[in-house]
């Protein structure tokens, strides 16, 4: 299975609503990634967990909160978004935090109105 | 904070031509990708090559990396209407995540 999943694949939310997305992978990486995505624009790091700990904040704002529950399972955590928060959320992995080639997800495409 | 600068940024050719597309970037590096978007949704891995490589071949894809200009090239021979994506180049990886450039939105005309 070389496959990351993530789920939903749409998502339309309010400024106070709360929401998570979820990505999968069931490839035995230890490193898994989510990055954002503005519309034509390249893919923006946003947070690194290594070995199911948070290696890497890439400054975002605390409104979004990620999860590593185990090591085949990322969430991200969503609370009082803003409109400009609209994006592709990409969910990405790699075998080991130092291996270079990375797996994506299809991503979740959010929507705040 | 973007890494690389792809040029150009939109490409269209015709079926069965080349396409060539080239990306700068601006620090030291141990390796740089390319990987493919297609339509908004999640991006391939296409190819891999390391600083001490300065060119590389994967079936129709032909990659060069220049050091001392800080510059990769990627180039698809004999185009075909299902290579229309977008392509990024992305320097670091790892523990560190990926920079991606800006990307070269190619499309190939029937």
């Amino acid at each position: 299975d070389t496959e990351v999943t993530q789920t939903p694949k749409h998502l339309v939310m309010g400024m106070t609503n709360k929401k998570s997305l979820k990505c999968e992978q069931h490839m035995g990486h230890r490193a898994m990634y989510w990055y954002k995505q503005k519309a034509k624009k390249p893919p923006e790091l946003m947070f690194v967990y290594s070995y199911e700990k948070l290696s890497i904040n890439e400054s975002v704002p605390s409104r979004f909160s990620p999860e590593c529950p185990n090591s085949s399972l990322l969430n991200l955590h969503l609370h009082a978004l803003q409109p400009e928060d609209s994006a592709l959320y990409l969910c990405a992995s790699s075998q080991v935090p130092g291996h270079e080639t990375q797996y994506f997800g299809p991503g979740t495409r959010l929507l705040v109105l | 904070s973007q890494q690389g600068e792809e040029d150009p940024q939109a490409l269209s050719i015709q079926e069965g031509e080349n396409a060539t597309m080239n990306c700068s970037y601006k620090t030291s590096i141990n390796n740089l990708q390319w990987y493919r978007q297609n339509s908004g949704r999640g991006l391939v891995h296409l190819i891999l090559i390391r600083s001490n490589e300065r060119e590389k071949h994967s079936g129709r894809l032909r990659v060069t990396l220049d050091t001392s200009k800080k510059s990769s090239s990627l180039l698809i021979t004999a185009s075909r209407a299902a290579d229309t994506a977008s392509y990024f180049c992305a320097t670091g990886g790892g523990a560190d995540g990926l920079t991606f450039g800006k990307g070269t939105h190619l499309i190939i005309q029937p």
